[in-house]
Parts: C-alpha cells; sequence; structure tokens
C-alpha cells in the first residue's frame, strides 16, 4: 500500500517552455503533497507543500508563479514549471503525506521526475 | 540556523558492518528520520527515532542522542543491494524536515 507515482519519470524540453509533472496518490487519499527538488549530490529541497482544495504554501525563495502547483483532488498533485530554463534542470520529487495533523510524520515518496532543459 | 551534517561517502565490504553518523541542530525536536535513496530513484524510508535509544529493524538499526544532537544508522551483512545514499532529516519544532546531503555508501565485493 501507500503507493504514489509520478508522470513523466524523465522529460526533455527547450528554454522558454512549460512542463508538467503529476503526481498521484494510487491506493490512499493524499490531503497533503509535498513538492521537493534534488540537484546532484545535495539535499532534497523542499519546493513547497500542498493541500488538496487550496493554495500551495511556497518556501522561501522559490517562485510561486513559475512553479505553479495545483492540488485538485485528494490524489493528483501537479507542478508545471513555467518558461523553464536550464538552470531549472534537476529531479523533482514529490511525496504524499497519508492524513492526520503532520503529514511530514508519514510522506511516501514518487519515484522522481528527471528534467533537462536545453 | 538548522544544519544537518553526515559524511559525503562511504566505502564497506559486503558483509561486515557499517555505521553513518548524522548530527543536527534545529529548532526544537520532533524526531530524526533516515531514508535511503538509490541513484535517481526517489527515498523510502528506513526508520524514526524520537526518543534516545536504539531502534533494531532487520539488518538495520537506528540511534539517537537528544543531548548530543547525535544520530548513528548502523547496516550489518552488506549486501551488494545496500549501495545506495542514505539521507538524515530532522523534524524541528515545526514539523519540518530539513535533509542532510545524503551518505552515499559503496558497497565493494
Amino acid at each position: 500500500g501507500a503507493v504514489v507515482s509520478q508522470h513523466p519519470s524523465w522529460v526533455i524540453c527547450k528554454s522558454g517552455t512549460s512542463v508538467k509533472i503529476e503526481c498521484r496518490s494510487l491506493d490512499f487519499q493524499a490531503t497533503t503533497m509535498f513538492w521537493y527538488r534534488q540537484f546532484p549530490k545535495q539535499s532534497l529541497m523542499l519546493m513547497a507543500t500542498s493541500n488538496e482544495g487550496s493554495k500551495a504554501t511556497y518556501e522561501q525563495g522559490v517562485e510561486k508563479d513559475k512553479f505553479l502547483i495545483n492540488h485538485a483532488s485528494l490524489t493528483l498533485s501537479t507542478l508545471t514549471v513555467t518558461s523553464a530554463h536550464p538552470e531549472d534542470s534537476s529531479f523533482y520529487i514529490c511525496s504524499a503525506g497519508t492524513g492526520g495533523q503532520i503529514p511530514t510524520y508519514e510522506q511516501y515518496f514518487g519515484p522522481g521526475t528527471r528534467l533537462t532543459v536545453t | 540556523g538548522q544544519n544537518i551534517d553526515q559524511p559525503t561517502e562511504m566505502t564497506a565490504t559486503e558483509g561486515a558492518i557499517v555505521q553513518i553518523n548524522c548530527t543536527y541542530q534545529t529548532s526544537g525536536f520532533n524526531g530524526l528520520f533516515w531514508y535511503q535513496q538509490h541513484a535517481g530513484e526517489a527515498p523510502t524510508f528506513l526508520s524514526y527515532n524520537v526518543l534516545d535509544g536504539l531502534e533494531e529493524k532487520g539488518r538495520f538499526s537506528s540511534f539517537l542522542s537528544r543531548s548530543k544532537g547525535y544520530s548513528y544508522l548502523l547496516l550489518k551483512e552488506l549486501q551488494m543491494k545496500d549501495s545506495a545514499s542514505y539521507l538524515c532529516a530532522a523534524m524541528d519544532s515545526n514539523y519540518q524536515l530539513i535533509w542532510g546531503a545524503g551518505t552515499k555508501l559503496i558497497i565493494k565485493p
């Protein structure tokens, strides 16, 4: 149980285009989803936290107009990287909290999406 | 500031034991997590400690000392599949996870 999927697993796009990444909880309802970015040999960096039906909460330094997050249902959250640039190339990982007051206690990670912007 | 320190890389031999250390400094503390991450994959949960002491789970054990801001992950009977990065993450008073950069563990035959 507690499986999280991400699509696509990898994507290559041209600079200036937008890319959408989907995160789905397959067998549970995720009231909270987290989006992370990980550069090579670096730690996970939390970008934003999204709760179903409300606006995402972005971490300091993350541009909310560039990284659009939508959490329209209890099983789906999307991250859209708008006007992508080569410096946005990274490994993007989502995770889903299984509920409760503190979802960070129990979060399940998706397999990640490798974004390369040329 | 909040900070997590763990070694960048370690090498061990198949069948041996290895200990990966982690020190943390956080604003408040609500537990310490260890995750395993194979290259190009997402992290998978290994352990959670909130009280001092050793938690054993099969070949993996995790230890916490809150007074020292210190934890370690102990891996026994190493197998080649244990080659991965091991991430230490501490939860602060706001229940936010502060992540370490990970320790890349290389297992040699």
